[in-house]
């Protein structure tokens, strides 16, 4: 079945440590997501990447950078981890970014101690 | 400020009867709505949309409705099942505008009871 894998599903890292969670899909899709979604919160794009193309938004966070080496694989890096940044961290994708419906991930949940 | 509104965070409904869930927006350029299922440990599936141009979209048990004079919309669920249990999330759309950006609620927790 065609989906979008997030690895890993749970994260811990230590405050200040940079980590990378990972995203790949088997769609094909052009374009891919990064969202937070913080408890009892709405999810929230950081950036999308649409094939090469990058777009941050503007209230992203220097320290949340992201990195699509190819077609079927998208990181999201974050450089310096607060204890603000834990949060669930979904992926997604969409055929093109004109296609409203976007097929997401299961997430990754980042703890920070 | 929060521009796709969902008020009530949770909603309980017997096994067989009408779920209704609310949405409300408040920026007058969307112009193409969406609702996503959300189970635990799970990512959102997307359930049904409805673009601007219509007010009323079904797809089985499910039918958006969208007023746009009232900026609100609500997702009916008839009859509800027990697997109807999830998060609900709203989500709202503006076409040409910041690509690929969905506006998300904060979702509504159905609980079905058997």
């Amino acid at each position: 079945d065609a989906m979008v894998i997030q690895n890993p599903r749970y994260q811990v890292t230590q405050f200040g440590k940079p980590v990378t969670l990972s995203c790949s899909q088997t769609l094909n899709h052009n374009v891919m997501y990064w969202y937070q979604q913080k408890s009892s919160q709405a999810p929230k794009l950081l950036f999308h990447y649409y094939d090469k193309d990058f777009n941050n938004e503007a209230d992203t966070p220097d320290n949340f950078q992201s990195r699509r080496p190819n077609t079927s694989f998208c990181f999201l890096d974050i450089r310096s981890p607060g204890l603000g940044d834990a949060a669930m961290y979904l992926c997604a994708t969409s055929v093109t970014v004109t296609t409203y419906e976007q097929y997401f991930g299961p997430g990754t949940r980042l703890t920070v101690t | 400020d929060q521009q796709v509104k969902q008020n009530s965070p949770s909603l309980s409904v017997q096994e067989g009867r009408i779920s209704i869930l609310n949405c409300d927006y408040t920026n007058s350029m969307f112009d193409y709505f969406l609702w996503y299922k959300k189970y635990p440990a799970e990512g959102p599936t997307f359930l049904i949309s409805i673009s601007s141009i219509k007010d009323k979209n079904e797809d089985g048990r499910f039918t958006v409705f969208l007023n746009k004079s009232a900026k609100h919309l609500s997702l009916h669920i008839v009859p509800s099942q027990p697997g109807d249990s999830a998060v609900y999330f709203c989500a709202a759309s503006v076409y040409g505008g910041s690509q690929g950006n969905l506006i998300f609620g904060k979702g509504t927790k159905l609980s079905v009871k058997p």
